[in-house]
C-alpha cells in the first residue's frame, strides 16, 4: 500500500534558485511528516518535519508546507546549493502507527 | 562513534545461503528501526523494536526474515535461504524513542547482493 508518494522521480534547479519536492499522502491519519536527505552510499539523514496542527515550518534555507485538505505536502530549498544534491524522502507517520511510511524519493540536482 | 554502524556494509553471497545483517543503534536509544531499499524504489519497512520486543513485524517478506535484538542494544537481521530478489540495501535507525515525531538516525546501511 503506497500511502505516501513522491511523482517526480527527478528534479534540476539552477544553483541560487528555488527548488520545490512535492509529496502527496493518502490516509487523513497521519499526524507528522518528515524530510530526510540521503546521499549516495550512505543512510538518510533528518532534515526537517512538520506537525498535522500546522501548515508550515521554516529552517534556515529550508520550509516545508502542509495542505491537509489536498493531502500534499513540499520542501522548498532556497536559495538551492550544488551541495543540496541528493535525494530527497518523505515519511509520514502518526500517533496510532508502529511505523513510518516513505516516499519513493526526488532525485535533485543543483547545477552550478 | 556517536552514529549508528551498521555491518557488514557489503555482502555478496550465494542463492540458498543464509545472511546476519548488524546493527548498533545510537547508545540509549530504545527505538530501532529496519528498512530495505530496492533498486529504485523507496524504503520499505521491516520490522520494528521497542527496547527487545518488536511490537510490528508486519513488514517482514517471508519467514525467510528474521530479527532479533538483545540488550536493548544490537540488532540483527537474519535471512534464511537467500534469494535474489533479496538483494538490497538493507537499513538499520534508532531513536530515542518511538513517536511519529521522532526523527531517526540512519547508518550507511549493508548492500547485499544474492547471486
Amino acid at each position: 500500500d503506497q500511502q505516501v508518494k513522491q511523482n517526480s522521480p527527478s528534479l534540476s534547479v539552477q544553483e541560487g534558485r528555488i527548488s520545490i519536492l512535492n509529496c502527496d499522502y493518502t490516509n487523513s491519519m497521519f499526524d507528522y511528516f518528515l524530510w530526510y536527505k540521503k546521499y549516495p552510499a550512505e543512510g538518510p539523514t533528518f532534515l526537517i518535519s512538520i506537525s498535522s496542527i500546522k501548515d508550515k515550518n521554516e529552517d534556515g534555507r529550508f520550509t516545508v508546507f502542509l495542505n491537509k485538505s489536498a493531502k500534499h505536502l513540499s520542501l522548498h530549498i532556497v536559495p538551492s546549493q550544488p551541495g543540496d544534491s541528493a535525494v530527497y524522502f518523505c515519511a509520514a507517520s502518526g500517533n496510532n502507527f508502529n511505523k513510518f511510511y516513505f516516499g519513493s524519493g526526488t532525485k535533485l540536482n543543483v547545477k552550478p | 562513534g556517536a552514529g549508528v554502524s551498521q555491518s557488514p556494509s557489503n555482502k555478496v553471497t550465494e542463492k540458498g545461503k543464509d545472511v546476519e545483517l548488524r546493527c548498533d543503534p545510537i547508545s540509549g536509544h530504545t527505538a530501532l528501526y529496519w528498512y530495505r531499499q530496492s533498486l529504485g524504489q523507496g524504503l520499505e519497512f521491516l520490522i520494528y523494536f521497542q527496547g527487545n520486543s518488536a511490537p510490528d513485524k508486519s513488514g517482514l517478506p517471508s519467514d525467510r526474515f528474521s530479527a532479533e535484538r538483545t540488550g536493548g542494544s544490537v540488532s540483527t537481521l537474519t535471512i534464511q535461504r537467500t534469494q535474489q530478489e533479496d538483494s538490497a540495501v538493507y537499513l538499520c535507525a534508532s531513536s530515542p524513542t518511538h513517536g511519529g515525531n521522532q526523527p531517526q538516525h540512519f547508518g550507511d546501511g549493508t548492500r547485499l547482493s544474492i547471486l
